[in-house]
């Protein structure tokens, strides 16, 4: 069945970097684009980055650009997030999310994983 | 960025009674070219993912309960669940993917009356 499966998660102190992943299963990864969403403890959804099917479009909400990069190996059926430059508002359970049709950029998530806790703490 | 309100905030309502949720976004979602509204609903259950239940304002995921239903255009969109089920104790969501940054309503909590 499809599958997304979130690892790399953890505590981090403020200033610190982390790599997420998300490894994929049961579809054609190479054919999707991808994307980041995070939940901050308690609160909403939040869209985080995402990349094109074959890597050759990345876009950021403002306040992760320059922190973080969205990155995938096709070959690998694997997702990352680097996060650099932390801080104790990136804290949130960072979930990836499949796109529901081929090739395209921005459409619903038809797939999601079950998602890696980031806690950015002293 | 397109701001997505949702209402209410939260919602009791009797066992296979109707509940409705609103979602208005801040501009058209709706793609003239193709014209297809770039809106989805959510349910997300307490320590789990969200789960697609409605794309393109009114589509049903395949596998949801036909007791859900989305409906709306432009900016104004709605969520029915027209019996509640006990499962169906959740916070839904409404997303735009029509533009980024993409964006989600701030949420609603459905529970039992």
């Amino acid at each position: 069945q499809v599958q997304l499966v979130e690892s790399g998660g953890g505590v981090v102190q403020p200033g610190g970097s982390l790599r997420l992943s998300c490894t994929a299963s049961g579809f054609s990864f190479r054919k999707n684009a991808m994307h980041w969403v995070r939940q901050a403890p308690g609160k909403g959804l939040e869209w985080v980055a995402f990349i094109r099917f074959d890597g050759s479009k990345t876009e950021y909400r403002d306040s992760v650009r320059g922190r973080f990069t969205i990155s995938r190996e096709n070959s690998k059926k694997t997702l990352y997030l680097q996060m650099n430059r932390l801080r104790p508002d990136d804290t949130a359970v960072y979930y990836c999310a499949k796109v529901g049709e081929d090739y395209g950029d921005l459409y619903h998530f038809d797939t999601w994983g079950q998602g890696t806790l980031v806690t950015v703490s002293s | 960025d397109i701001v997505l309100t949702q209402s209410p905030d939260s919602l009791a309502v009797s066992l296979g009674e109707r509940a409705t949720i609103n979602c208005k976004s801040s501009q058209s979602v709706l793609f003239n070219s193709n014209n297809k509204t770039y809106l989805s609903w959510y349910q997300q259950k307490p320590g789990q993912p969200p789960k697609l239940l409605i794309y393109w304002a009114s589509t049903r995921e395949s596998g949801v309960p036909d007791r859900f239903s989305g409906s709306g255009s432009g900016t104004d969109f709605s969520l029915t669940i027209s019996s509640l089920q006990a499962e169906d104790v959740a916070v839904y969501y409404c997303q735009q993917y029509h533009t980024t940054p993409l964006t989600f309503g701030g949420g609603t909590k459905v529970e039992i009356k």
